[in-house]
This record gives structure tokens, C-alpha cells and sequence, in this order.
């Protein structure tokens, strides 16, 4: 069946580093790719979404780019901040019957001052 | 702020217990799905409504049931509470085949 894979927490950088975390797919169909970011006692929120392979997600300068030929979504940012620190959630939905959103087990991010 | 509320906040429960979790939707969308999010897990899909009629379900058993009704707002009922049943509880609104939007969730522990 459809499933997200991301790498497992929790990552803790320094404040001003490079961040990467891992995310692979495997779906039928065609389906988009999301990441979604929950910070302590809150709900999710969508932090970037991807429709069709080769494009590029971006927002509060993170970035995602859809590689089919990888089934990867990988999330990056150049540079981070204290107030990113966070769950993040690598996410997918196929066209279909329902809008069903099938979820990673999420990464804990903490950034040190 | 995503326009979508849920209620109560927390809930505490015993085993064998019903609950009812309430969601308000923002006005005009016309499905809504329920998630459980397990402690350290991500959220799973249970069910999602359209014009108040079922219209999906994941992996979960006849005891978690829902209700979506003309004002934009839903329940989730969960019947026979299990330990397992803890876990936070998000409903989500949108339209059909777009974007959905997140409430901030229902914290229940059943003891």
C-alpha cells in the first residue's frame, strides 16, 4: 500500500545551520507530496506542497523538490532558526475516492541558540 | 489559524466509555476528515465525510463513527473506549480533491 518513509528523530542542529531531513514515497498513481510542520501543543499546519514531479515546494525558506525518478521529497532549508523547532510530518495524497493524507512517524527538530 | 475548531481541548475518559469529539468547519467547505494521532506517531486517517455522508474510511474499527451536519460542524464518536483509543484527535476541512485544513486537535486519555 501507499507509504511515507522520513528519517528518524529527533535532529538537533545549531541555530544559522543546514538542515536536511529524508523523506521517501512509494504510492500508485500519481500523488502529491506535502510536508506539514507541528509545533508544540498545536495542530498541523502545511508547510509546503508539491503536485507533479520535478516541481519545487517553498515557504518560510524551506524547500522541497518532487523526485519521481526517486520517489523522494526531501526537506532542506539553508539556514535555520530557533523558531523552527518543531515536528515535522513528510505527507502524500492520491486523487481518488477521499482525500486521505497518509503521514510519516514525523521528525522532531531541535535547534539550538 | 486555519478557520477550524475543535472541542473540548482534553478529555479524560475511562475504559468502555463512549466519547463525542466535536469539529467546526470553516464555512463552505464541504468535507471533513478525522485523524488519530498516537503518542510519537503520525496522524492516521479514520474517516472523512462529504455532504454528510461517509466517504472514506482507513483502518479503524465500527466503533469510531461520525456525524457531518448542514452548519459545518461534525463529531467523531468513539464507542467501548479502549487504552489504545488515547492518542490526539485532528479533524481536518476542505474542499473536495484541494487543500485540507487542520484544527489544532482533541487531546483524550482513556484510563
Amino acid at each position: 500500500g501507499d507509504s511515507v518513509t522520513q528519517m528518524e528523530g529527533p535532529v538537533t542542529l545549531s541555530e544559522e545551520a543546514f538542515l536536511t531531513i529524508n523523506c521517501t514515497y512509494t504510492a500508485t498513481g500519481y500523488p502529491s507530496l506535502f510536508w506539514y510542520v507541528q509545533y508544540p501543543g498545536e495542530g498541523l499546519q502545511l508547510l509546503l506542497k508539491a503536485t507533479k514531479a520535478d516541481d519545487k515546494g517553498s515557504n518560510k525558506g524551506f524547500e522541497a523538490t518532487y523526485r519521481k525518478e526517486t520517489t523522494s521529497f526531501h526537506l532542506e532549508k539553508g539556514s535555520v532558526q530557533v523558531s523552527d523547532s518543531a515536528v515535522y510530518f513528510c505527507a502524500l495524497s492520491v486523487p481518488g475516492r477521499d482525500d486521505k493524507i497518509i503521514f510519516g512517524k514525523g521528525t522532531r527538530l531541535h535547534i539550538l541558540p | 489559524e486555519t478557520g477550524v475548531t475543535q472541542s473540548p481541548t482534553h478529555l479524560i475518559k475511562t475504559r468502555g466509555q463512549q466519547v463525542t469529539l466535536r469539529c467546526s468547519s470553516q464555512s463552505g467547505h464541504n468535507t471533513v476528515s478525522w485523524y488519530q494521532q498516537a503518542l510519537g506517531q503520525g496522524p492516521q486517517f479514520i474517516f472523512q465525510y462529504y455532504r454528510e455522508e461517509e466517504n472514506g474510511r482507513g483502518n479503524f474499527p465500527p466503533r469510531f463513527s461520525g456525524l457531518q451536519f448542514p452548519n459545518y460542524s461534525s463529531e467523531l464518536n468513539v464507542n467501548a473506549l479502549e487504552l489504545d483509543d488515547s492518542a490526539l484527535y485532528l479533524c481536518a476541512s476542505g474542499f473536495t480533491g484541494r487543500e485540507q485544513y487542520f484544527g489544532p486537535g482533541t487531546r483524550l486519555t482513556v484510563t
